[in-house]
């Protein structure tokens, strides 16, 4: 069956300092996966998708992941954490079928940025 | 503009009523969602449909209801039968393909007073 897991659910860095969200997938087939940002009291949108192409995926606000097979992992990068990205990210997959609706959602990851 | 619409953004049920929550899409989309989101616990599948007329209960499913009958819309009812409805709800849309995106609005939030 294919799951995704979120390491931490809550990750504090300084203004400047890296940003690493980690997700961990596990999948019996090629996976697709996204990450998503929520600010409060606002819908998901969309930050980046690994579609089998490019192994690093570049996003928007300068975030980035990179998709390993062999660690099962697709993490979350950004390398200057700003004010404005304090918010609850989400990594998800996409399966075939089952009752998740053929997307599977982590639980969520909130990050506060320091100043 | 392209999107999915959720409305009212906010809204208030007493105790004991029924009350109907909107997800409009122009995107063309065939799958729609319902999500449920509470502090700390992600988001839950409610219902979803991939097709007009059709649709599969999701893993939280009691106490709610939904329709399908365009594919622009899917709205939500939250019954009486459900215990606690106080929540954030999300709708979502998606193309076909597994490695397309969904699409999401920007919430309802649900009290019960």
């Amino acid at each position: 069956a294919q799951s995704v897991t979120q390491l931490g659910s809550h990750v504090s860095v300084s203004e400047g300092a890296l940003v690493l969200l980690r997700c961990n997938y596990s999948s019996s087939v090629p996976p697709y996966l996204f990450w998503y940002v929520q600010y409060p009291n606002q819908g998901l949108q969309l930050l980046l998708k690994y579609t089998s192409a490019a192994t690093l995926v570049k996003g928007i606000n300068g975030f980035e992941a990179e998709f390993k097979k062999s660690e099962t992992s697709f993490h979350l990068t950004k390398p200057s954490a700003h004010m404005s990205d304090a918010a609850e990210y989400f990594c998800a997959v996409s399966i075939y079928g089952g009752s998740q609706g053929n997307l599977i959602f982590g639980k969520g990851t909130k990050l506060s940025v320091k100043p | 503009d392209g999107g999915i619409t959720q409305s009212p953004k906010y809204l208030f049920r007493k105790e004991g009523q029924n009350v109907t929550l909107s997800c409009e899409q122009n995107l063309n989309h065939d799958a729609m969602y319902w999500y449920r989101q509470d502090p700390g616990q992600g988001l839950r599948l409610i219902y979803y449909s991939q097709i007009v007329n059709d649709f599969q209960k999701g893993d939280i499913a009691e106490g709610y209801s939904v329709s399908r009958e365009k594919k622009e819309s899917f709205p939500l009812t939250v019954t009486s039968a459900q215990k606690n409805p106080t929540a954030f709800y999300l709708c979502a849309s998606r193309g076909q393909g597994k490695g397309t995106e969904a699409f999401f609005g920007q919430g309802t939030r649900l009290t019960v007073v």
